[in-house]
C-alpha cells in the first residue's frame, strides 16, 4: 500500500459546479500537509497548506481529518482555469526524506 | 525577482552519457531538493540538501550524484548507471528542511536514447 494515495481522477466536472477530492496517508506520525497544482507539463506550485484547524482560501478549502488520517480538497464555483493535477504532500517535520508526494488527482473543467 | 532556475528545459542525450542538470535559487533557502517525475506518477525524492556541503540519498538516488558547493545550486548529474534515466527532474528549495513549503524550478526534460 502507498504511504499516499489519492484517487487520480479524473475528474469531470461543469464549470460552476463543486468538487472536492481526497488524500489518505498511512504513517500517523505525518505532520505537515500540503495541496500543490500541476498544470501539464508544468512544475507543481504550492496551492496551500493544511492546518488541524482547516483553512479557506478563497473558492478554496482544504481541510485534515487526524483521526481518520485524511485531507481534502474542496473547490467551489469551479472555472476552467481549475483544471489541472492536483498534488497532495505528507511531510514529517525535520526529516527531508519522508516528503511523499500522491501520484495527483486529474481534474478537468468543461465549459 | 526571486526563484529556482533550471536549465536547460530540455536536453537529449545518447545513452551512456553521464549529464548534469542545473539548479540555481536566489531565495536565500537552505534546503534544496531534486526529484523525478515519470508519466502519470508522482513525485519521487532522489537528493536532498540541508546545508552548504552536506546532502542525503533519498528513495531513488541510485545512478546519481549531486554536490552543494554554493548555498544557491544544486546540480544533479544523472550517470550511465542510470538504467531509466528518461523523466522530467524537478529542483525544489525551501527555507528549512522537511516541514516548510517547497517552491519548485521550471524543470528539465530529459530523454536519453
Amino acid at each position: 500500500r502507498k504511504e499516499v494515495e489519492q484517487d487520480p481522477g479524473p475528474f469531470n466536472v461543469p464549470e460552476g459546479a463543486t468538487v472536492a477530492f481526497n488524500c489518505t496517508y498511512s504513517n500517523s506520525a505525518s505532520q505537515s500537509f500540503f495541496w500543490y497544482r500541476q498544470d501539464c507539463r508544468k512544475e507543481p506550485k504550492l496551492l496551500m497548506s493544511v492546518y488541524s484547524s482547516g483553512n479557506e482560501d478563497g473558492r478554496f478549502t482544504a481541510q485534515l481529518n487526524r483521526a481518520s488520517q485524511y485531507i481534502s480538497l474542496l473547490i467551489r464555483d469551479s472555472k476552467l482555469s481549475d483544471s489541472a493535477t492536483y498534488l497532495c504532500v505528507v511531510t514529517r517535520y525535520s526529516s527531508a526524506s519522508k516528503i511523499i508526494f500522491g501520484s495527483g488527482t486529474r481534474l478537468s473543467i468543461r465549459p | 525577482d526571486g526563484g529556482i532556475t533550471q536549465s536547460p528545459k530540455y536536453l537529449f542525450r545518447k545513452e551512456g552519457q553521464n549529464v548534469t542538470l542545473s539548479c540555481e535559487q536566489n531565495l536565500n533557502h537552505d534546503a534544496m531538493y531534486w526529484y523525478r517525475q515519470d508519466p502519470g506518477q508522482g513525485l519521487r525524492l532522489i537528493y536532498y540538501s540541508q546545508i552548504v556541503n552536506d546532502f542525503q540519498k533519498g528513495d531513488i538516488a541510485e545512478g546519481y550524484s549531486v554536490s552543494r558547493e554554493k548555498k544557491e545550486s544544486f546540480p544533479l548529474t544523472v550517470t550511465s548507471a542510470q538504467k531509466n534515466p528518461t523523466a522530467f527532474y524537478l529542483c525544489a528549495s525551501s527555507p528549512r528542511t522537511g516541514e516548510d513549503e517547497q517552491y519548485f524550478g521550471p524543470g528539465t526534460r530529459l530523454t536519453v536514447t
